[in-house]
């Protein structure tokens, strides 16, 4: 079975803190990505990786940034947490063969709040 | 850019009845089609894809929807209910042929689906 895994389940930050929410994955897929899902909102991309050390920009990737620089590891990173992302996040991954259809494989998630 | 809207924010089955989720999306080819569920307190789990060929497509837990591109949709179904299936359902899409092989997913916002007994 595909596992996707996220360090933590539930993170509480203080407005300011740099905050890293890590993502592992044990099926040695090329992509991973980062969405915040978000009540009414659905889930939003921040960022995406295809290949170690390659970072794309997703829909809403202001305040974050992100670090792949193993493989199997995709970092998000809040440089200056603020309250406005307070949300959960969750971590995603898929093979790469050239085409959309690949399934992405998502982890349990980590609710961050941020007071 | 592609767009996904899912019209019901909440619904109401009973348990034993059947379901349809209703999902319309909007981007300027076929594009490739997902249903995602997501649990109480769980991730994501993919409930079945559409990529291209017959119209409908079977998914896991007895789910199944319909690609119907002179409507834009993709609705999900299900003829007969549990009370396990009550969860958040999301649609979503990825752009078709033109597309690349990285993107991320364009989600709608969800239907929260409640299962009365």
């Amino acid at each position: 079975d595909v596992k996707v895994t996220q360090s933590s389940r539930y993170l509480v930050k203080r407005t300011g803190e740099k905050v890293f929410l890590e993502c592992v994955q044990d099926m040695d897929h090329e992509n991973m990505f980062w969405y915040r899902q978000d009540p009414g909102l659905g889930l939003r991309l921040i960022y995406f990786s295809y290949d170690v050390k390659m970072k794309e920009k997703g829909d809403i990737p202001e305040g974050y940034s992100v670090s792949r620089e193993k493989k199997e590891r995709f970092s998000l990173i809040l440089e200056s947490a603020s309250t406005n992302q307070t949300s959960m996040y969750l971590c995603a991954s898929s093979f790469n063969s050239g085409s959309s259809t690949d399934t992405q494989y998502f982890g349990p998630g980590t609710r961050l709040t941020v007071l | 850019a592609q767009s996904v809207t899912q019209p019901d924010i909440h619904i109401t089955v009973s348990e034993g009845a059947s379901l349809e989720l209703r999902c319309n999306y909007s981007y300027g080819a076929t594009p490739y089609l997902f249903w995602y569920v997501q649990s109480p307190g769980q991730g994501l789990q993919l409930l079945l894809k559409y990529f291209s060929g017959d119209t409908l497509v079977q998914g896991i837990k007895g789910f199944e929807a319909e690609f119907k591109r002179s409507q834009s949709s993709f609705n999900l179904r299900k003829p007969s209910v549990h009370w396990s299936d009550a969860a958040e359902y999301f649609c979503a899409v990825a752009p078709g042929e033109s597309g690349g092989g990285a993107d991320g997913l364009t989600f709608g916002k969800g239907t929260h689906l409640i299962i009365q007994p």
